[in-house]
């Protein structure tokens, strides 16, 4: 199993243009996250997704897109790209197990910078 | 609102020495707590998590926790660091409004002094 992967590995973007982030996972989780890393800020939940064609808005979810048409990939969108969202992307996934809050598996980052 | 806070932000240790990273939560029912390790590059990997039961955890890598409901905390602990521990550590708490998601702290760098 490749766990969760993220593609593609490093980004740097012009102020304005777009970009969509893949994340794939093979365990088979209904859930899923985008999450952004700023130093000194640790990890900030963009939005995530309950299940395949669900989305929903975490904590900073504004100026990205995101998309889940198949269960085990969610895409992030950037519209127009924006130095404030320079970061490093981590994708993650979970099940539900059972009612209670399981492990959430971590793709290996994104990190994107945008000039 | 629920929050979690790591006081340190850089903890230095020796080879050898003990550690205790700390994590302080704030939450409105029983938590469900989680530490995770990220080494330098790499995504973020599950070290411990408590759910309930047992208020010492033991986790991969020698390394254990412990909750302490009275003080709202889930200090990380090992005995003796290796060099190969030198990461950044988050502490998180959940669930969040459903849907499993997880607040996080913001994170304790470890440097281990040879």
């Amino acid at each position: 199993n490749a766990g969760v992967t993220q593609t593609p590995k490093f980004r740097v973007l012009k102020t304005g243009q777009s970009m969509t982030l893949l994340c794939a996972q093979d365990m088979n989780h209904e859930y899923m996250y985008w999450y952004r890393q700023d130093p000194g800020m640790g990890l900030r939940l963009i939005h995530y997704s309950v299940g395949e064609g669900t989305t929903a808005k975490g904590e900073v979810p504004d100026g990205y897109n995101v998309s889940r048409l198949k269960k085990q990939n969610f895409l992030l969108g950037l519209e127009s790209a924006a130095p404030s969202q320079t970061s490093v992307y981590f994708c993650a996934s979970s099940s539900p197990g059972g009612g209670y809050t399981d492990t959430q598996y971590f793709g290996p980052g994104t990190r994107l910078t945008v000039l | 609102a629920q929050s979690v806070t790591q006081p340190d932000i850089h903890i230095t240790v020796s080879e050898g020495a003990s550690l205790e990273l700390r994590c302080n939560y704030s939450y409105g029912a029983t938590p469900y707590l989680f530490w995770y390790v990220q080494s330098p590059g790499q995504g973020l990997q599950l070290l411990l998590k408590y759910f309930s039961g047992d208020t010492l955890v033991q986790g991969i890598k020698g390394f254990e926790a412990e909750f302490k409901r009275s003080q709202s905390s889930f200090n990380l602990r090992k005995p003796s660091v290796h060099w190969s521990d030198a990461a950044e550590y988050f502490c998180a708490v959940g669930p969040i409004q459903g849907a499993q998601k997880l607040v996080f702290g913001q994170g304790t760098r470890l440097t281990i002094n040879p």
